[in-house]
């Protein structure tokens, strides 16, 4: 079974500091790994993901991830906050397998960025 | 921006009643989704659908639910007897692709039983 863990329910960061938004996850193969964001009463907005290749990921509103296998993490950043960027924030895996078919994501809990003026 | 809709954006509805909760997927996609997100808590995978027919499905998808495509466009999710604990907000999704590509959702729909 696959599983993502968001260790943080909340991070606040003081605008134009970089943010760092953890994500550790773990599947039985390789992952496809996926950032969205949620603003309140919204649904949920893609930012980023990754497949394979480089393993640093940019996305969108400057948002960058970096996967390490190793760590099995998918860490979310942005050298720069801004206010705007305060939201709800899930991680979400993607287990590679073999037989293919349209599997769903598992979600992380999601954790809360707050950035503050 | 081609954008994954669903109707109403509101629902409430006594406990034991059949809802249907409709979605109008990307035009071109060809999977779709659906998730729930009860209050406070994270987003849960319910089933995806491919080629009119179920792909996948959680455990929380049991016999109260169903999923239709019932015309070209529209992708419904019906719950026949709705219980307390199916108060959730529930989202539509759609990809063009099964695994490597992201999925794009709709704003949700906020089912309240009572």
């Amino acid at each position: 079974a696959q599983s993502v863990a968001q260790p943080e329910d909340q991070v606040n960061v003081a605008e134009g500091n970089p943010l760092t938004v953890k994500c550790t996850y773990s599947v039985s193969g390789n992952p496809y790994l996926f950032w969205y964001v949620q603003y309140p009463n919204r649904g949920l907005q893609f930012l980023l993901k990754y497949i394979t290749g480089d393993n640093l990921v940019k996305g969108s509103y400057g948002f960058e991830a970096e996967f390490n296998k190793s760590q099995t993490s998918f860490h979310l950043k942005k050298p720069s906050a801004l206010v705007s960027d305060s939201a709800l924030y899930f991680c979400a895996v993607r287990d590679i397998k073999s037989g293919g078919g349209a599997d769903g994501l598992t979600f992380g809990k999601g954790t809360h960025l707050i950035i503050q003026p | 921006e081609p954008e994954v809709t669903q109707t109403p954006s509101h629902q409430v509805t006594q406990m034991g009643q059949e809802v249907i909760l409709r979605c109008v997927p990307i035009s071109n996609h060809l999977y779709f989704y659906w998730y729930r997100q009860i209050l406070g808590q994270k987003v849960e995978f319910l089933v995806s659908f491919y080629n009119n027919e179920i792909s996948e499905k959680s455990e929380i998808f049991d016999d109260q639910f169903s999923v239709e495509r019932p015309d070209g466009s529209n992708f419904t999710l019906k719950i026949r007897s709705t219980k307390l604990e199916d108060s959730a907000m529930y989202f539509c999704a759609s990809s063009s692709r099964p695994m490597n590509t992201e999925a794009f959702f709709g704003q949700g729909t906020r089912l309240t039983v009572v």
